[in-house]
């Protein structure tokens, strides 16, 4: 089976755009998480979306949204982009989410400017 | 709210010692825990999860809910085993909280 697939790899913005991370799950999955990765903050949770509809979401600013299709893949929007924003964005997925491991991508690294 | 902390950032040791990586947690429920590594220029993955009990690659982590711990060992450490640890806990719904992260080196 083909891992979690997350696209671009990379990406650089400047201060004030906006961006979308796209995120294909393991052909399977329906649970699709996403995490921002800093040096100062570790990882942390953005949003878990399952069957399309948004079932947790972590303490990060309304500029973070995000959505997931019938299809399972998911993608993530940060709009009006801050320095602070630079980050690795992971996503995850996993079966159900609640009682099954979750799956990693190999991320997308955003840099600000 | 739950929190996870791994109180040491690095841990070198050399081959054929034996490794602990400490965890701590805190969490009013019953929680849920999992061990994940970083291999370098790898994508994050998991090592091992406490409600199945296995032992991966010869690490164990036994969670003591006493202590609020689930610390991770294996008697002899190998070069390979060289990478970043994140202890996890997953409390209500999906959502991950990580420690901090222990980088483990392991020299020859």
């Amino acid at each position: 089976k083909a891992g979690v697939t997350q696209t671009p790899r990379y990406l650089i913005k400047t201060r004030g755009q906006q961006v979308t991370l796209s995120c294909s799950p393991i052909s399977g999955h329906r649970s699709v998480s996403w995490y921002q990765q800093t040096p100062g903050q570790g990882l942390q949770f953005l949003f878990e979306y399952f069957s399309e509809t948004q079932r947790n979401k972590g303490n990060f600013p309304g500029r973070f949204s995000g959505r997931q299709f019938s299809n399972s893949r998911s993608e993530m929007n940060v709009s009006t982009l801050e320095l602070g924003d630079s980050a690795l964005y992971l996503c995850a997925s996993s079966l159900t989410g609640t009682d099954s491991p979750l799956h990693f991508g190999n991320g997308t690294r955003l840099t600000v400017t | 709210a739950q929190r996870v902390t791994q109180p040491e950032k690095l841990l070198s040791v050399f081959k054929g010692a034996p490794v602990e990586l400490k965890c701590n947690y805190s969490y009013s429920g019953s929680p849920e825990l999992f061990w994940y590594v970083q291999y370098s220029r790898q994508r994050l993955q998991l090592l091992l999860r406490h409600i199945s009990r296995e032992s991966i690659k010869g690490f164990t982590a036994d969670l003591n809910k006493g202590e609020t711990s689930f610390h991770l060992k294996k008697p002899f450490a190998q070069e390979e085993d060289s990478a970043m640890y994140y202890c996890a806990l997953r409390g209500a719904g999906n959502m991950l909280t990580f420690g901090g992260g222990t980088r483990l080196m392991v020299k020859p």
